[in-house]
């Protein structure tokens, strides 16, 4: 049974950077084609990627955000960690991070209950 | 980048109808493209893969079709638990883009 869970601030200063932590169980990111991404949705707007990182380390970024973000894994402690350098207050979302499958096509199938982090002085 | 676009952005619809969304991709993604079902304060739901294959678990009411550019979302009769957002992906290759979502209204 694949789970994920998010944390970390739900308040943030604007220009603080925010780390996010995915925690996640069902699944290891030493298996090849596997990867664990970062989605987030502004309150009453529509999803939008930011990151994923898979098994083999590859990394990929949403290109408007890729200079504030960092995405790495802990495969012992089955982790994966977001980082966004400053932040604004146009950041305000709830994120979520998300178990992409081995497979062809990239989508994600099994997702993190989601933590809202508001960015605001 | 691939931009996606679903229409319409709002479907008002009733108990038992036949609903189809529209997704429209700006260049050829095959058929590597995805739904995901939104309900209000909960977690995107995947609710098919690769234009056409549901995902474990969801109900046969729903299915995919289309390929290279132009793909659809059809519920073939409307349920309760299907008043939610709809949300397509693009899955063909990085960066990731979803449609802006389409909400089944009662």
């Amino acid at each position: 049974q694949i789970t994920l869970k998010e944390s970390g601030p739900t308040l943030v200063k604007p220009t603080q950077t925010l780390t996010l932590t995915c925690s996640f169980s069902g699944f290891s990111l030493t298996t090849p084609g596997v990867g664990v991404g970062w989605i987030r949705q502004p309150p009453g707007k529509a999803l939008e990627w930011l990151a994923l990182i898979y098994s083999n380390d590859d990394e990929h970024y949403s290109p408007s955000l890729k200079s504030r973000l960092t995405i790495t894994k802990d495969t012992s402690k089955n982790q994966v960690v977001l980082t966004m350098a400053n932040v604004d207050p146009v950041d305000t979302a709830t994120y979520y991070c998300a178990h992409e499958p081995a497979s062809r096509g990239i989508f994600f199938d099994y997702w993190g209950q989601g933590t809202l982090v508001t960015v605001s002085s | 980048d691939i931009q996606m676009t679903q229409a319409p952005s709002f479907v008002s619809a009733s108990v038992g109808d036949r609903v189809t969304i529209t997704c429209r991709a700006s260049q050829h993604i095959s058929s590597w493209l995805v739904w995901y079902q939104q309900k209000p304060g909960k977690v995107p739901k995947l609710l098919i893969y690769d234009t056409s294959n549901l995902q474990s678990g969801v109900p046969s009411r729903f299915s995919g079709s289309g390929s290279g550019t132009y793909f659809t979302l059809t519920i073939s009769s409307l349920q309760p638990e299907d008043f939610a957002t709809y949300y397509c992906q693009q899955a063909n290759s990085f960066p990731l883009i979803f449609g802006g979502g389409t909400k089944v209204e009662i």
